[in-house]
This record gives C-alpha cells, structure tokens and sequence, in this order.
C-alpha cells in the first residue's frame, strides 16, 4: 500500500540555523499539507499546497516558513533561523483528488529538536 | 475559533468495547475523522464520516454522529492489544480540508 514518507525521523539543530524537512507525498496525491505537534500539544496545521502553489497557511506558518516541491516527487518545509519554540514533531500528508480530497494520508513524522 | 475536545485516557478490558468520545464547536464542520497513533508511528486514518451521515459501520469500528449536540464517537468492538493506541478525533470542512485537531484519547487495554 502507498505511504507518505518522510525524511530525517529525527533533527537536531542548533538555535538559528536553517532545516529542511522533506516529504514524499503518495505518487498520484496532488494535494499536501503540513502540520505540527508540539509536545503536550494538539496537532496544529500548518500549511496546504496545490499546483504548485499555497492554498492555506496558518496564523503559524509565518516569513520563517516556507514550502516547495523542488521536483515531482518532494514536498518540502523550510524554517529559517529556528528557534527553541519550533521543536515539535512535524507531519506531512497528502491527499487524492477525484472527489477524495477531505482523505488526509500522514507519514510518521520528523521530529525536530532545536537546542 | 473551532475546538474539539476529547478525554485523554480511557482503559478498557480485552474483549471489551471501546467508546472513545470527542466534541467539537464548530457547526459547519463537512468531515470528521478518526486517526490512529501507535507508539513511534504516524496518524493514521481510520475512518471518517459526513456531516450529513448519522452512523457508519466499517468491520470493528461504528462512529455515530449527534450533530446536534456535536458529537462524535468511535466504538471498537471486541477490543485488542492490538488496539492500544492514541485515538485523535478532528474535523475539516468542504472549503479549505484544514483539520482542526483533539489532544487525543489514549486506549489502555488491559488484560
């Protein structure tokens, strides 16, 4: 069956410094999304992306955020300059068309530590 | 804005059923689901029904939907070890498919 993956499971990063995470979205979804998980806190969305571009972003996803697919397959968020506050578990889903589109696949997650 | 509550614990014997409860504010909500978290893994979906459905019956699983109370529940029958996981409900709508997340039910079986 299909998977949504993602890429590392686990990053540290120092305070400051610039991560990607990435994400291969199930291979015929067009539509992606990304989320996050605080520790203690409910799942949170991010942002959604389709054809190439931003459908909705949160009150979160602000300037130090940003999404690409840099090719047919990867599904990336960027942070810049990260800080204490970001470190959060961090999920990618996507979802089919065709009528299909409320059906939200999840990959297992990047957790990400910012020390 | 939207919320959507659920108790955090609920510990059921094996061979049980399981109801895991969730409410939800927001009226106009189109879709509301049922993910699966297992220890290190991801969300997965379990099932979801329409706003527009009362019940929706899937092998082990029945979710009812009280939408005027706004309420939703997932019953698991015949519960096992299986089953012990983090159960989250959420809720998206018809225009922009957001969910809007609950802190997540934990099930304990016990034996």
């Amino acid at each position: 069956e299909p998977e949504v993956t993602q890429t590392p499971s686990h990053q540290v990063t120092q305070m400051g410094q610039e991560v990607i995470l990435r994400c291969v979205p199930i291979s015929n979804h067009l539509y992606f999304y990304w989320y996050r998980q605080i520790l203690g806190q409910k799942v949170e969305f991010l942002v959604s992306f389709y054809n190439n571009e931003i459908s909705e972003k949160s009150e979160i996803f602000d300037d130090q955020f940003s999404v690409e697919r840099p090719d047919g397959s990867n599904f990336t968020l960027k942070i810049r300059s990260t800080k204490l506050e970001d470190s959060a578990m961090y999920f990618c889903a996507s979802s089919p068309t065709g009528g299909r589109t409320y059906e939200q696949y999840f990959g297992p997650g990047t957790r990400l530590t910012v020390t | 804005g939207e919320d959507v509550e659920q108790s955090l614990f609920l510990s059921v014997r094996e061979g049980d059923s399981s109801v895991i409860n969730c409410t939800y504010t927001d009226s106009s909500s189109t879709y509301l689901y049922w993910y699966k978290q297992e220890p290190g893994a991801g969300l997965q979906l379990l099932t979801y029904i329409f706003s527009n459905m009362d019940m929706k019956q899937d092998q082990r699983l029945t979710v009812l939907l009280n939408k005027k109370d706004k309420h939703l529940s997932l019953r698991i029958a015949d519960t096992q070890t299986g089953d012990s996981a983090i159960y989250f409900c959420a809720e998206s709508m018809d225009s922009n498919y957001q969910l809007i997340w609950g802190a997540g039910t934990k099930l304990i079986i016990k034996p």
